[in-house]
């Protein structure tokens, strides 16, 4: 199974905005709404932020959202904080009865 | 709030099978409202999910380990076993194992990861 495509890097400055995104297939994100996306700090273990496309843990901040259409999640980062770089994985399940993760996306906060 | 924990040796010689174990620190893995995942990274790379087992010993697996991975759940000692046989250097990688919801949500929590490095 090929995986999940997400743009290796993506860059903001305290305070703004940042969107990823997340493109798969009609056998994966685009037919279920088991999206999820990861907070991984090298080193640590990999944190839920988002799962079931929109819905937020408890004790995850309201500055991340995530959304989809058709074959594409997304996850916002709003009000960038320092602490806020890290790679974010997107997964989703798939007709095969498996998941798969997206390659991952590198935060900068400048 | 339930914990898991990695453990390996380390260390793997090419063409053997590796074992790793995942242990619980409550007894949610009794209960069957949860599967159990193993997820590894390669230094360097993505993450990559090798497969899921329920408390029947049902398992779901990543085509790509299709015939070389077995996992076990041992109820009484709470652990959650990983083998994967005839490794090669590309099996070098952060394991991590987490939990996941019978129904919906994602993978959480995650074990701190324990890294498997296959050398001779």
């Amino acid at each position: 199974q090929s995986a999940l495509t997400q743009l290796a890097s993506v860059s903001g400055s305290p305070g703004q905005s940042i969107s990823i995104s997340c493109t798969g297939t009609s056998s994966d994100i685009g037919r279920y709404n088991y999206v999820s996306w990861y907070q991984h700090h090298p080193g640590k273990a990999p944190k839920l932020i988002i799962y079931d496309v929109t819905a937020r843990p408890s004790g995850i901040s309201d500055r991340f959202s995530g959304s989809k259409s058709g074959s594409t999640a997304s996850l916002t980062i709003s009000g960038l904080q320092a602490e806020d770089e890290a790679d974010y994985y997107c997964s989703s399940f798939t007709t095969s009865i498996t998941w798969i993760f997206g390659g991952g996306t590198k935060l900068t906060v400048l | 709030q339930v914990q898991l924990q990695e453990s390996g040796p380390g260390v793997v010689n090419p063409s053997e099978t590796l074992s790793l174990t995942c242990s619980v620190s409550d007894s949610s893995i009794l209960s069957g409202d949860y599967y159990w995942n193993w997820i590894r990274q390669p230094v360097g790379k993505g993450l990559e999910w090798i497969g899921r087992i329920y408390l029947s010993g049902s398992i779901n697996l990543n085509p790509s380990f299709q015939g070389r991975v077995t996992m076990f759940i041992d109820k009484i000692k709470r652990q959650i076993s990983l083998r994967v046989t005839s490794v090669t250097a590309a099996d070098t990688a952060v394991y991590f194992c987490a939990r996941e919801p019978y129904v919906g949500g994602g993978f959480d929590p995650w074990g701190q990861g324990t890294l498997l490095t296959v050398s001779s």
